[in-house]
């Protein structure tokens, strides 16, 4: 069964620390699609990446970087040096081939960034 | 930029009144969705549609329906509002996925926080 695992209910950091964001996916399908969404305190859900599971190459866009490692199911984020405004709440989610007009989401990760 | 837009961010109803969360995107995207957003629950999908008239079960129906006349726009119904129903109501879209083809990214609008007394 498809599922997506955001292991990590809140974390806190202060400003300028390394912080990573953990999700673990299960499919049975060979080709699915990974996405990560920001949900600031305003409510509405930010797109910030998707990868599909044929591209396993990490990617980085100024302080975010992703982590795709089929191996162990896993497409952690990791944002460098935090700052105040990435305090949200991130989802990890998963699309299958079969159906890839539907998101399976996590249950998200609450990340609070400290001054 | 996509653009999402939905009827109200706060909504206040009493039990068993009909409920009309609308939902409009000018995208001209043929898929739309309704979640509803719950702590320690994530997004769950109520219902979906991909045109006109058409209309999908997510994994949430019951207590729901939807109405889609117009490409652009999209309406969840309560038709019996609950307090089980108090919860943040988030609208999508995306284009749709052709035969073969990746699907395509969902866009949100900001969310009906919608409370039941």
């Amino acid at each position: 069964a498809q599922k997506v695992t955001q292991a990590q209910t809140e974390i806190s950091v202060v400003e300028k620390e390394d912080v990573t964001l953990d999700c673990v996916y299960e499919t049975r399908d060979t080709t699915y699609y990974l996405f990560w969404y920001k949900q600031p305190p305003s409510g509405e859900l930010v797109f910030l990446i998707r990868r599909n599971s044929f591209d396993e190459q990490n990617e980085i866009s100024g302080r975010y970087s992703w982590n795709f490692q089929k191996s162990t199911s896993s497409f952690n984020f990791t944002i460098t040096a935090s700052q105040v405004v990435d305090s949200a709440v991130y989802f990890c989610a998963l699309s299958e081939a079969r159906n890839t007009d539907k998101l399976i989401f996590g249950t998200g990760t609450r990340l609070q960034v400290f001054p | 930029d996509v653009k999402v837009t939905q009827s109200s961010r706060y909504l206040v109803k009493r039990t068993g009144e009909k409920v009309f969360l609308e939902c409009v995107q000018d995208m001209d995207h043929e898929n739309m969705f309704w979640y509803r957003q719950d702590p320690g629950l994530g997004l769950r999908l109520i219902y979906f549609s991909y045109d006109v008239k058409m209309k999908e079960k997510g994994d949430i129906p019951e207590g729901y329906s939807v109405s889609r006349e117009k490409k652009e726009r999209f309406s969840l119904i309560l038709e019996s509002a609950s307090t089980n129903q108090t919860s943040m109501y988030l609208c999508a879209s995306s284009l749709l996925n052709l035969a073969g083809g990746p699907g395509d990214t969902q866009y949100f609008g900001p969310g009906t926080r919608l409370t039941v007394l």
